[in-house]
């Protein structure tokens, strides 16, 4: 799989909009772009992904550059339970079954 | 929503015995996995199972580990002999598909910690 960069970590206020880069400058054609989370004490959490196109859920908005060498997770409204390592990983719909985790970027919300 | 169960949450065990981390996948899943992750640390993939077969497996996965599907519901991962390094959180996944676009759905955990 291809790599992603993040960064360490990134601090915001509670209510506020946050804004996690993501660089994937090698990624191919056939990957799409995925985000987990891990809050403290748990398991990785689904957040979101996308190929080509922003992506919006219930949980955050995924903005894909147009030549998706880099993506941006954005959660609109961040709150105390937002805290968490969010995770950037590529998956090759042609590729292993298996993701891969990178370090992350550990999100600190400030009341 | 339907979740990923994991059995025991705490496990505590003496260096050289067996241990078996149990797991119960979201019902319509066919696809399984497990992961740890050592304190501090990333989290790391172990194997991957599918139709009854192990479909890939990392470095880690020697030959003290084993899993296994034993019923339409279990999915156990098994060390023979347990070493002071294996200590990590155990985490058991699970997924509809494959193919990229597949969502992994994860368990909170199985703490294993080896004496």
């Amino acid at each position: 799989d291809a790599k992603t960069t993040q960064p360490n970590s990134m601090e915001s206020n509670e209510e506020e909009p946050v804004h996690l880069p993501c660089n994937h400058s090698t990624i191919s054609g056939t990957d799409y772009i995925h985000w987990y989370r891990q809050l403290p004490s748990q398991g990785p959490e689904y957040v979101i992904h996308g190929l080509t196109s922003n992506v919006n859920n219930r949980m955050a908005s995924l903005a894909i550059a147009e030549d998706r060498k880099s993506s941006t997770l954005i959660l609109h409204r961040a709150t105390l339970r937002d805290a968490a390592v969010y995770y950037c990983i590529l998956r090759d719909y042609q590729g292993a079954q298996k993701l891969v985790f990178g370090q992350g970027t550990r999100l600190t919300i400030n009341p | 929503e339907p979740e990923v169960t994991q059995t025991p949450s705490h496990q505590v065990t003496q260096m050289g015995q067996e241990v078996i981390l149990r797991c119960v996948p979201i019902s319509n899943h066919l696809y399984f996995y497990w992961y740890r992750q050592i304190l501090g640390q990333k989290v790391e993939f172990l194997v991957s199972f599918y139709n009854n077969e192990i479909s890939e497996k990392s470095e880690i996965f020697d030959d003290q580990f084993s899993v296994e599907r034993p019923d339409g519901s279990n999915f156990t991962l098994k060390i023979r002999s347990t070493k002071l390094e294996d200590s990590a959180m155990y985490f058991c996944a699970s997924s509809d598909q494959t193919g990229g676009r597949e969502k992994l759905f994860f368990g909170s955990g199985t703490q294993l910690s080896v004496l």
